[in-house]
Formats: C-alpha cells, sequence, structure tokens
C-alpha cells in the first residue's frame, strides 16, 4: 500500500536550518510529483510548490522562493523540504501529499512534520 | 496567485444541510477539490474534480460547481463533520487553498 513517512518533529533556533524528509513506498516514485504544504497553528493550509520526481524540477509558490528548497533523493525514494534561516513565522506543520488521485478518489499525505522555531 | 475566498464559518444543527462555498476566478476552468480537516488531523479528500466523492466518503457529502463558485454540501449533517473545511484548486502558478470554513454542527 501507498505510504508516505515524514521525519520527525523539529525544534530550531531563529537562524537555523532544518531538513524534512519524506519516504515514499508502495508506488514507483518517478511516476508521481509531491507537492508541499505547510499550516501554522491555528490557521489554514497553504501550498508551497511542488517537485517532478521524475526530473527533479521544483515549483515553488509564490513567497516561498529563496529559502525553501525542494529536492530528491530517488534512490532512497525520499523528497526532501530545506527551510533556510528560519523565522518565527516558519512554526508549522509541514505535509507532503503525492500529486494525483487514484481512481478510487484516494489522495496519499504523509503524516507531517511540525517545525518549531523559537530562541 | 489567483485566490479562493470561503465564509470563515458556517454553523448548522444536526440534521440540517449544510452548505460552504469557494469562490474563485479560475473556478470556470479548473476543478474544485474539497478538503476536511479534524482537529489535530491531517486533511482528508472529501470531493474531487467538483462533485465526485472519494470511496469511504459517506453519501451526504455533495460537490456542484457553477462558474466563479464551487460548493461544498452536507445534507444532513453530523455531528462528527465538525471540522475546517477547504477548498483547492489550481491556478495559474500551481495550486492554490481557500481560507477555510469552520462548519460547526450543534
Amino acid at each position: 500500500q501507498v505510504q508516505l513517512v515524514q521525519s520527525g518533529s523539529e525544534l530550531k533556533k531563529p537562524g537555523a536550518s532544518v531538513k524534512v524528509s519524506c519516504k515514499a513506498s508502495g508506488y514507483t516514485f518517478t511516476s508521481y510529483t509531491m507537492n508541499w504544504v505547510r499550516q501554522a497553528p491555528g490557521q489554514g493550509l497553504e501550498w508551497l510548490g511542488w517537485i517532478n520526481t521524475n526530473t527533479g524540477n521544483p515549483t515553488y509558490a509564490q513567497g516561498f522562493t529563496g529559502r525553501f528548497v525542494f529536492s530528491l533523493d530517488t534512490s532512497v525514494s525520499t523528497a526532501y523540504l530545506q527551510i533556510s534561516s528560519l523565522k518565527a513565522e516558519d512554526t508549522a506543520v509541514y505535509y507532503c501529499a503525492r500529486e494525483g488521485i487514484s481512481a478510487t478518489g484516494t489522495v496519499y499525505w504523509g503524516q507531517g512534520t511540525l517545525v518549531t522555531v523559537s530562541s | 496567485s489567483d485566490e479562493l475566498t470561503q465564509p470563515p464559518s458556517v454553523s448548522v444543527s444536526p440534521g440540517q444541510t449544510a452548505r460552504i462555498t469557494c469562490s474563485g476566478d479560475a473556478l470556470p476552468k479548473k476543478y474544485a477539490y474539497w478538503y476536511q480537516q479534524k482537529s489535530g488531523q491531517a486533511p482528508v479528500l472529501v470531493i474531487y474534480e467538483d462533485n465526485k466523492r472519494p470511496s469511504g466518503i459517506p453519501e451526504r457529502f455533495s460537490g456542484s460547481s457553477s462558474g466563479t463558485l464551487a460548493t461544498l454540501t452536507i445534507s444532513g449533517a453530523q455531528v462528527e463533520d465538525e471540522a475546517d473545511y477547504y477548498c483547492y484548486s489550481t491556478d495559474s502558478s500551481g495550486k492554490v487553498f481557500g481560507g477555510g470554513t469552520k462548519l460547526t454542527v450543534l
């Protein structure tokens, strides 16, 4: 069965960097684009962008260029989100979500990774 | 990027019909999707491609779209339907979520 398993919670200081991983299993990793979504505490869902897992080409939503970097390691079917120069407002749950919907309407999301930025 | 606008909150009594709207200029050309998110949980897709219901989603959930307005309808809302609902679509830049609607059923 399809699974997306994300890395555990992170506590970082302002100015530091963090790298969140999303390990896929149960399907051909390079066949589906991977989205990244975040949700700040008490706030709505926000699309950060996506990465073409076949070509490695990333697309970033407005406001998420520069400090946010998507990458891949196809040898281990894993997508990564790296955020540099962390700010308090980056505190959020970060989700990976596979692009596409199955024939039964199923979509696949990771369980979410809480990144807390605090001094 | 295009925006999707939702009402912040909708409140109904159990058994009533809840309607949550999503307005966006791209909707005449793009599908609307609806996610349900309960407190502390990952989002769950309840409607895709305007009006299709994923396997396992109760029949009381339905969707429609006309022009710039997409609507999620919960016919006979149950207490367990109380959650945040987000519409989602594509725009010229990629994807976009609406701001979310808190559905209260009591």
